[in-house]
Parts: structure tokens; C-alpha cells; sequence
């Protein structure tokens, strides 16, 4: 079964850096979503990139697609405090469910 | 905003116990799953549910569990026997059908902590 990997696991920063996490899967994908999750919350939706798009943005999140390298990545610009949370990269190959990654773990410094 | 629930939200059981957990989907979304989260650990998928039938289920899914859509809004997913293994943070989520996956997000709950003493 794909599985995403996100790397590197754990970020740290200082407010106003941009932070960078990156997912790497394995098998063909319809899209692939990113997700936020606060300590011991539930995971909240970021952002959708199907395979035929290469690039989208939504507010200070930018993520990629790669499916050459079957890869992605998340960048936040200008990172806040409230930014701190894991990240993770969730593939969908046509099938009802979602695989998700081992995730990144950002800390953001005040 | 219309949102997932789930309960309880920590439960503490013996081993070998019998343990279910409840979630309220959003009231028109179609697709149903469990999925669950050891500490620290990654979010692995347990079980999709459509049309009152399981979708899919991955090889966590044993005969050990099982999920039931009682009623119109409960989804329920129960643990016959508890291992410790089981300890872990358990997450509804809930699909628009017109969402799909390919289109649309999937809504979470803020989980169910099941500790397996």
C-alpha cells in the first residue's frame, strides 16, 4: 500500500521564517491533501493539489507536486506561533480512503 | 459551522474489555471513517463506511472490530476485546459524497483516547 513520508520530522523556527516540509509517496494518486493537526486534536484540512496541477496557493501556504518524483511539498511563509502544529500529506489512488504520512512537526518560535 | 463529534472523548478500560466509540457525522455527508493515531505515531486508516456497508478496511480492521450505523447519525465503531495494543487516539471522519475524495475534504472529529490498562 503507498504511504506518504514526510520529512524532515520535526521543524523548528523563528517567527516571520518560512517553513518547508516535504512528502514523498509511492504509487499513482488522484490528489493529494495536506493536513494540520494541533497536540491532541483532531486533523483539520489545509489544501487539495490534484495530479494534473503542479503548483496552488491558499493565503501564506504554497504547496507543490511532483508526480515525475512522486513527491510534494508545504511551504508556510511568514510563520506564526499559531502556525505550531504537525503537517501531514494525505494521498487518495481512487479508492474510498485516504493514506496519510508520519508527518512534520513544526514549532514555531515567538 | 457544522462539525464531527465524537465520545467519550478519553476512555480508560481494563483489558479484554469490550469498548465502542460514538461519532455524529455531519448531518449530510455520506462516507464514514475510522481511522487511529498511537501516540506521536502516524494517522493510520482503519475502515470506510458507505450505503450502511463497509468500503474498504486495512488489515488493523480485524474481527476484533466493527462498525454500525445504528440509527440515522450515530456511527459507532466497537472493540470486542481490548489489547493493549489498542491504546491509542481513535478519529470519525465524514465525506460529502458530492465532495468525493478527488474534490473534496475529509472532516474530523477530535477523537476518542482509549487507554487499555
Amino acid at each position: 500500500s503507498q504511504q506518504g513520508e514526510e520529512d524532515p520530522q520535526a521543524l523548528s523556527i523563528q517567527e516571520g521564517e518560512n517553513a518547508t516540509m516535504n512528502c514523498s509517496y509511492k504509487t499513482s494518486i488522484n490528489n493529494l491533501q495536506w493536513y494540520r493537526q494541533n497536540s491532541g486534536r483532531g486533523l483539520v484540512h489545509l489544501i487539495l493539489i490534484r495530479s494534473n496541477e503542479r503548483e496552488k496557493h491558499s493565503g501564506r501556504l504554497r504547496v507543490t507536486l511532483d508526480t515525475s518524483k512522486k513527491s510534494s511539498s508545504l511551504l508556510i511563509t511568514a510563520s506564526r506561533a499559531a502556525d505550531t502544529a504537525s503537517y501531514f500529506c494525505a494521498t487518495d489512488d481512487d479508492t474510498d480512503k485516504l493514506i496519510f504520512g508520519t508527518g512534520t512537526r513544526l514549532q514555531v518560535f515567538p | 459551522e457544522p462539525e464531527v463529534t465524537q465520545t467519550p472523548s478519553h476512555q480508560v478500560t481494563q483489558m479484554g474489555q469490550e469498548v465502542i466509540l460514538r461519532c455524529v457525522p455531519i448531518s449530510n455527508h455520506l462516507y464514514f471513517y475510522w481511522y487511529r493515531q498511537i501516540l506521536g505515531q502516524k494517522v493510520e486508516f482503519l475502515v470506510s463506511f458507505y450505503n450502511n456497508e463497509i468500503s474498504e478496511k486495512s488489515e488493523i480492521f480485524d474481527d476484533q472490530f466493527s462498525v454500525e450505523r445504528p440509527d440515522g447519525s450515530n456511527f459507532t465503531l466497537k472493540i470486542r476485546s481490548t489489547k493493549l495494543e489498542d491504546s491509542a487516539m481513535y478519529f470519525c471522519a465524514s465525506l460529502n459524497l458530492r465532495g468525493t475524495l478527488n474534490t473534496g475534504e475529509l472532516f474530523f472529529g477530535e477523537g476518542s483516547r482509549l487507554t487499555v490498562l
